[in-house]
């Protein structure tokens, strides 16, 4: 099982604002290690959304966020879309499995 | 830009070594600093890092995975390879691989991935 918890699902209704949250511990996030986040919809592969905790590849809406704090980490979206329902995973680093690809449970983002 | 196609069996045997190669395309794999990984999916469920080469060979490993996990590149073909032995049901799996960006802390995201390619492991 994952080190990083996330909520199954989350929903909203098209314009609301939703949170993702991805728990942790004191050997990944509360280390201090950053957290990126993925967009993965229907049928496709993953695609960097967030990386570095906050940070937006070029290209991606500014309609989504990412913050980090303690052993958690959220991904919020607002004005949500027809087009952001897909499923999202954090991922970081943990030290003590020594895995670099330490990836959170997932969630499903409906739209209403 | 970058693109990466994943290409092999899509049928493997249980008990046998599972194949995959990634092909990089747009630049080359040696240039910055990178390293290439393999990411595995089985369907439904969320994603498992599987491991992750430098160009120089150098490799790290899913500890879960590690004893059966080999991880090759060869940069005059621009390509990077994953074998998976004595595979088993639930080796079943979409296999994607991806370029990672690694930090100063042994940590990495990865971006982009290739589209991924399903695996199914059954006599």
């Amino acid at each position: 099982q994952s080190v990083l918890t996330q909520p199954p699902s989350v929903s909203g209704a098209p314009g609301q604002r939703v949170t993702i949250s991805c728990t942790g511990s004191s050997s990944n996030i509360g280390a201090g290690y950053d957290v990126h986040w993925y967009q993965q919809l229907p049928g496709t592969a993953p695609k960097l959304l967030i990386y570095g905790n906050s940070n937006r590849p070029s290209g991606v809406p500014d309609r989504f966020s990412g913050s980090k704090s303690g052993t958690s980490a959220s991904l919020a979206i607002t004005g949500l879309q027809a087009e952001d329902e897909a499923d999202y995973y954090c991922q970081s680093y943990d030290s003590s499995l020594s895995g670099q690809g330490v990836f959170g449970t997932g969630t499903k983002v409906t739209v209403l | 830009q970058v693109q990466l196609q994943e290409s092999g069996p899509g049928l493997v045997k249980p008990s046998q070594t599972l194949s995959l190669t990634c092909t990089v395309s747009g630049g080359s794999i040696s240039s910055g600093s990178y390293y290439w990984s393999w990411i595995r999916q089985p369907a439904g469920k969320g994603l498992e890092w599987i491991g992750r080469i430098y160009t120089s060979g150098s490799t790290n490993y899913n500890p879960s995975l590690k004893s059966r996990v080999t991880i090759s590149v060869d940069t005059s073909k621009n390509q990077f390879s994953l074998k998976l032995s004595s595979v088993t049901a639930a080796d079943t799996a979409v296999y994607y691989c991806a370029r990672t960006v690694p930090t100063y802390d042994s940590n990495n995201w990865f971006d982009p991935w290739g589209q991924g390619t399903l695996v199914t492991v059954s006599s």
